[in-house]
């Protein structure tokens, strides 16, 4: 069982939806990233978080994607406009703050947008 | 240009044979990999990390590396049906310790009873 849990497993949004998932890193770990992976199973990394403070974002993220991690509460990742193109696989991980330190990742959250 | 390349993309072998997974960096900033691997409808589970020139075993898995040549491997030995699944490469910046992971384009492995 995965120690960093994700939710909703599924997710089906209509364009021009608005589409949440939340993640739960684990416990302990400060550090956090979403990836979206494609149905060509490659990764995106899209932001991280170290605590609550932005670490690296990618452009589509600054634009249609939000996403914040608040201290004693789920982190979340949200597109505020759904586009089809956004039909993925969204995975959460997380790890400590050392260079070696291994990621762990949750189950996902699979989104399509129809 | 990828920055981490898998081969081969897709691998069968027989039950109880070895498996052999390869990747190589195009950046000599990637100090750190690691082997993960995804059954389907589930997220990537780390298998090994390695770090250092040579081998690295655990159990019926063994990874190398070779810092020069930037290229890793695993090495999966008496394969089992539940062995079949994605097999990711991924790799970190070295001084970074925020760094996300780049991922190589996946090994999709398959093991024949």
């Amino acid at each position: 069982n995965s120690k960093v849990i994700q939710t909703p497993r599924y997710l089906v949004k209509g364009q021009g939806q608005k589409a949440k998932m939340r993640c739960i890193p684990e416990k302990g770990h400060p550090v956090v990233f979403w990836y979206q992976q494609n149905k060509n199973n490659e990764f995106k990394f899209l932001i991280n978080f170290q605590n609550q403070e932005v670490l690296q974002q990618i452009d589509m993220t600054e634009k249609r994607f939000s996403a914040e991690c608040p201290s004693n509460s789920p982190c979340s990742l949200e597109i505020q406009s759904s586009e089809a193109g956004d039909s993925a696989l969204y995975l959460c991980a997380s790890r400590w703050d050392r260079e070696s330190s291994d990621y762990t990742f949750g189950s996902g959250t699979r989104l399509l947008v129809i | 240009q990828q920055k981490v390349q898998q081969s081969p993309e897709s691998l069968s072998v027989p039950e109880g044979g070895m498996a052999s997974l390869n990747c190589t960096s195009s950046d000599r900033n990637f100090q750190y990999f690691w082997w993960y691997r995804q059954h389907s409808g589930e997220g990537p589970k780390a298998l090994m990390s390695i770090f250092s020139d040579g081998d690295k075993k655990e159990g019926r898995f063994t990874a190398h590396l070779n810092k020069a040549s930037l290229h890793v491997s695993l090495h999966i030995r008496d394969s089992q049906p539940s062995d079949s699944a994605l097999y990711f490469c991924a790799a970190s910046e070295h001084g970074y310790n925020q760094g996300k992971l780049i991922f190589g384009q996946g090994t999709k492995l398959s093991i024949k009873p």
